[in-house]
């Protein structure tokens, strides 16, 4: 089966990096994405990784490692509107052209002025 | 616009009164799935379809059917509603594997309740 680990929860103040980590167990894995919501929003997609190392957009950076089964998701210059929900998400084709995609529980992240 | 939408946003019910939950993506993506959501539990999947009338089980399918007659509509119907499927459901769209995006779109989510 798959199974995705992510804290539950973290905090950190305004302006400062953190990091938010996501190991998982699959079979058929073909990459690695991260996505945010909002209080009782729809989650919205942030950042995909099929290939180790680490990808840049703007203040947030995912970084993915497939010989450690591991990721992370890496906030910087944190704001006030960056407090969410953050799901780590595996895409695994288990034979299929389309692929299923296996989200973890969540990290909520609060941000403190 | 790219857009998943779903209807109804918010919907009571009683138990046992059949209830269809609508889905529309205007993407031409192979790929739907609803989810559900329920505090700390995450985002659990339903039922997903990869085109026009091929369906299959998610991780919590029980109570649940779909349907996929055309590409764009992926409804969701509740036959008989019980309490314990309260809760906060969203419909997603997505392409296949072969050469991406990978990006999954969402809905804004239906809260059903269900007394």
């Amino acid at each position: 089966g798959q199974s995705l680990e992510q804290p539950s929860e973290v905090t950190a103040v305004e302006g400062a990096i953190v990091q938010i980590n996501c190991t998982y167990q699959t079979s058929g894995f073909y990459g690695l994405s991260w996505y945010q919501q909002h209080d009782g929003g729809a989650p919205t997609f942030l950042s995909y990784n099929a290939l180790d190392g680490l990808e840049e957009t703007g203040r947030f950076s995912s970084f993915l490692s497939r010989s450690d089964s591991y990721g992370y998701l890496l906030l910087q210059e944190l704001q006030m509107k960056d407090s969410a929900s953050y799901f780590c998400a595996v895409l695994a084709d288990r034979g299929s052209t389309l692929g299923r995609l296996y989200f973890g529980r969540g990290t909520q992240l609060t941000v403190w002025p | 616009e790219a857009q998943v939408t779903q209807n109804p946003r918010y919907l009571i019910t009683v138990t046992g009164k059949k209830l269809t939950v609508t889905c529309s993506q205007n993407m031409n993506h192979e790929y739907m799935s609803w989810y559900r959501q329920d505090p700390g539990l995450g985002l659990r999947q339903i039922y997903y379809s990869m085109n026009v009338e091929v369906t299959d089980k998610g991780d919590v399918p029980e109570g649940y059917k779909v349907s996929r007659k055309e590409k764009r509509n992926f409804p969701l119907i509740l036959e008989s509603p019980s309490p314990n499927q309260t809760s906060l459901y969203f419909c997603a769209s997505r392409q296949g594997l072969a050469g991406g995006p990978y990006e999954q779109y969402f809905g804004p989510g239906t809260r059903l309740t269900v007394t």
